[in-house]
């Protein structure tokens, strides 16, 4: 079964306006840790967000936010203010169990994010 | 800066003939991983060290080794390369310590082609 889901393969938004891009999970440790990645074209992979299972609020860091709903088991990511530059493609990730047991990351198969000018 | 750096950003060789990505970090972290990412693909992990440990996937091929001689630097060997080798590979590392949420820190990547 998918533990990580990522239903939009492609997402089209204009320059300046928000755009969510989702994620759902699955997952039966209590404890576990949800990532956003952003890939450009270069092919580095870009840490943006992280959202802990225990987290009582919703990560935020600058333009990008984390929509966690811990009872449907999904970790939308959105973007505010979406610049040219944030054209590329976005992964989400989970990491089951604590931390110290070496943080093995299972990713989505992503969401191309195109930022129309 | 601290970073996560690999050698070399593009890298060709021949059909079986064995191949050694490098991957060094000046972060310190304790864990290195190795992602292989293939077109259009989300990255799979290949195999981690924790310290010292080696911990393999599954269902990663046996053509596929790793060495990590210190904590600064950790080695892909493809012993025979295939077609289907053919991908981008992706170092990362973390720091992980327990109650942390430590993101893992990627290289940019080296990109694997076989002729």
């Amino acid at each position: 079964a998918q533990k990580i889901t990522q239903t939009q393969p492609g997402m089209f938004v204009q320059e300046k306006e928000a755009v969510t891009l989702d994620c759902t999970y699955d997952t039966s440790d209590p404890s576990y840790g949800l990532f956003w990645y952003k890939q450009p074209s270069s092919g580095e992979m870009i840490f943006l967000i992280y959202q802990g299972s225990y987290d009582q609020q919703n990560a935020t860091e600058g333009r990008y936010s984390l929509n966690f709903q811990k009872a449907r088991k999904s970790a939308n990511l959105v973007i505010s203010a979406s610049q040219l530059g944030d054209s590329a493609m976005y992964f989400c990730a989970m990491r089951e169990g604590e931390d110290n047991q070496g943080g093995k990351l299972i990713f989505g198969q992503g969401t191309e994010l195109s930022v129309k000018p | 800066d601290a970073m996560v750096i690999q050698n070399p950003r593009y890298q060709v060789t021949q059909f079986g003939k064995p191949v050694t990505l490098s991957c060094s970090q000046t972060l310190n972290h304790n864990v290195m991983y190795w992602y292989q990412q293939k077109s259009s693909q989300a990255p799979k992990l290949l195999f981690h060290y924790y310290d010292k440990d080696f911990n393999n996937e599954a269902d990663t091929p046996d053509n596929f080794q790793s060495r990590r001689p210190n904590t600064s630097f950790c080695f892909l060997d493809i012993r025979s390369p295939g077609l289907g080798d053919a991908a981008m590979y992706l170092c990362a590392t973390s720091y992980t310590r327990q109650g942390g949420n430590q993101p893992q820190h990627f290289g940019d990547g080296t990109r694997l082609s076989i002729l």
